[in-house]
């Protein structure tokens, strides 16, 4: 069974500073999601990482993939207030669809001025 | 953009009532799924359709039953809601092998 850990589960961070939200995945996969998600709605797509060595960026939001540590990681830069959500990872197992994506249980940032 | 809409935002049901989740989606996509989301615990998935007609259960199915009776549209069946049902659920809808489109939830509560 895949398990999906994210650390921290509660993060709060002040304008400007810079954190890592980490990922850790059991078995192996080489397919990796980030969603953020606001109070009250539903979940927006972020990043999709498809191989080992898969960074992606997006404004202060970098995403990378490291599938022999089976880790991901979501750094921060500078953060904003507008960061503030709460921020899901997802994995597809190797080698099959990703109809069963297993999530982390969510990572809720608080961007404090 | 992909759109997946939901039927209702908010929903009070009483218990043992049979429920109806709607969910629809504009861009053809093969693949629709329904979870659940409850604080501590993330989203599990309750069922998933890759076809018309075709489903699959997830990983918490029991007390619930599925309808894909066209492409765009999948349906959530609470046959006999109970407390334990009180969620919010949300549809989401892909293509085979990217990642997924959430619609805006549905939030159930079962008195």
């Amino acid at each position: 069974e895949l398990k999906v850990e994210q650390n921290p589960l509660f993060l709060s961070m002040q304008e400007g500073k810079n954190y890592t939200i980490y990922c850790n995945y059991s078995t192996t996969s080489d397919r990796l999601y980030w969603y953020r998600q606001d109070p009250g709605k539903s979940l927006e797509s972020l990043f999709v990482l498809l191989s080992n060595g898969a960074v992606k960026q997006e404004g202060r939001l970098m995403a990378s993939l490291d599938t022999k540590a089976r880790l991901s990681t979501l750094h921060i830069t500078a953060a904003v207030h507008d960061l503030s959500a709460t921020y899901f990872c997802a994995v597809a197992p190797s080698g099959g669809s990703n109809y069963k994506l297993t999530f982390g249980k969510g990572t809720l940032l608080t961007v404090n001025p | 953009d992909v759109k997946v809409t939901q039927s209702s935002r908010y929903l009070v049901k009483r218990t043992g009532e049979k429920v109806f989740l709607e969910c629809v989606q504009d861009m053809d996509h093969e693949n629709m799924f329904w979870y659940r989301q409850d604080p501590g615990l993330g989203l599990r998935l309750i069922y998933f359709s890759y076809d018309v007609k075709m489903k699959e259960k997830g990983d918490i199915p029991e007390g619930y039953s599925v309808s894909r009776e066209k492409k765009e549209r999948f349906s959530l069946i609470l046959e006999s809601a109970s407390t334990n049902q009180t969620s919010m659920y949300l549809c989401a809808s892909s293509l085979a092998g990217t990642g997924k489109h959430f619609g805006p939830g549905t939030r159930l509560t079962v008195t």
